[in-house]
């Protein structure tokens, strides 16, 4: 069974540009979560999609988005790069057809913004 | 609200020796806690969970329990061995009836042959 995929692994952009990144989750899983994770923040869970619809929101600013595909894949956009979004993005994949249950995570995309 | 609280941040043992890591929480709400083991490199792995109507559960040398009394759940490794080394985080789910996670800062695990 193939795990939780990302592409891409690593990007570089320019302050003010945007990006998009990419989730593959596991066959058969629904709920795509999307976390960030920085040295001095830690994990700070972004957003939450299920069957296309966004069902729960971190504190993030609204330059930061996602939305979900019918075949559950999720990207998440980031606008207006500011160097403090360079991080390490994960998703994490998990049936959520019920509160907690066991989330898998992607090897993340590092994105530093210079 | 939802906090979680990690210690130690860093950990050294000898290969063999136990280790310990605890976690403590506010919100009486969360119902599951997982714990998640991170290489260099690598996305969080998921290495066991517990449910609020569990207080223990095992899985080999890595074992998890929950006090939910006194809102606080630990992992414990026993026979350490230098690939166990890596950070580990604890999480709080459940609360919200959606997939979230909240983390605590996790534990640098160092094994040392």
């Amino acid at each position: 069974k193939a795990g939780v995929t990302q592409t891409p692994r690593y990007l570089i952009k320019t302050r003010g540009q945007q990006v998009t990144l990419s989730c593959s989750p596991i066959s058969g899983h629904r709920s795509v979560s999307w976390y960030q994770q920085t040295p001095g923040q830690g994990l700070q869970f972004l957003f939450e999609y299920f069957s296309e619809t966004q069902r729960n929101k971190g504190n993030f600013p609204g330059r930061f988005s996602g939305r979900q595909f019918s075949n559950s894949r999720s990207e998440m956009n980031v606008s207006t790069l500011e160097l403090g979004d360079s991080a390490l993005y994960l998703c994490a994949s998990s049936s959520g057809t019920a509160a907690g249950t066991e989330a898998f995570f992607g090897q993340g995309t590092r994105l530093t913004v210079v | 609200g939802e906090n979680v609280e990690q210690h130690p941040s860093t950990l050294s043992v000898q290969e063999g020796d136990s280790a310990v890591i605890k976690c403590t929480y506010s919100d009486s709400a969360s119902n599951y806690f997982p714990w998640y083991k991170q290489e260099l490199g690598k996305g969080p792995q998921l290495i066991i969970d517990i449910r609020s109507n569990v207080g223990e559960k095992k899985d080999q040398r890595i074992a998890v329990t929950l006090n939910k009394t006194a809102k606080h759940f630990s992992l414990h490794i026993t026979e350490t061995q230098p690939e166990d080394s890596a950070v580990y985080f604890c999480a709080l789910g459940g609360n919200t009836g959606f997939q979230k996670l909240v983390f605590g800062t996790g534990t640098r695990l160092l094994v040392s042959p």
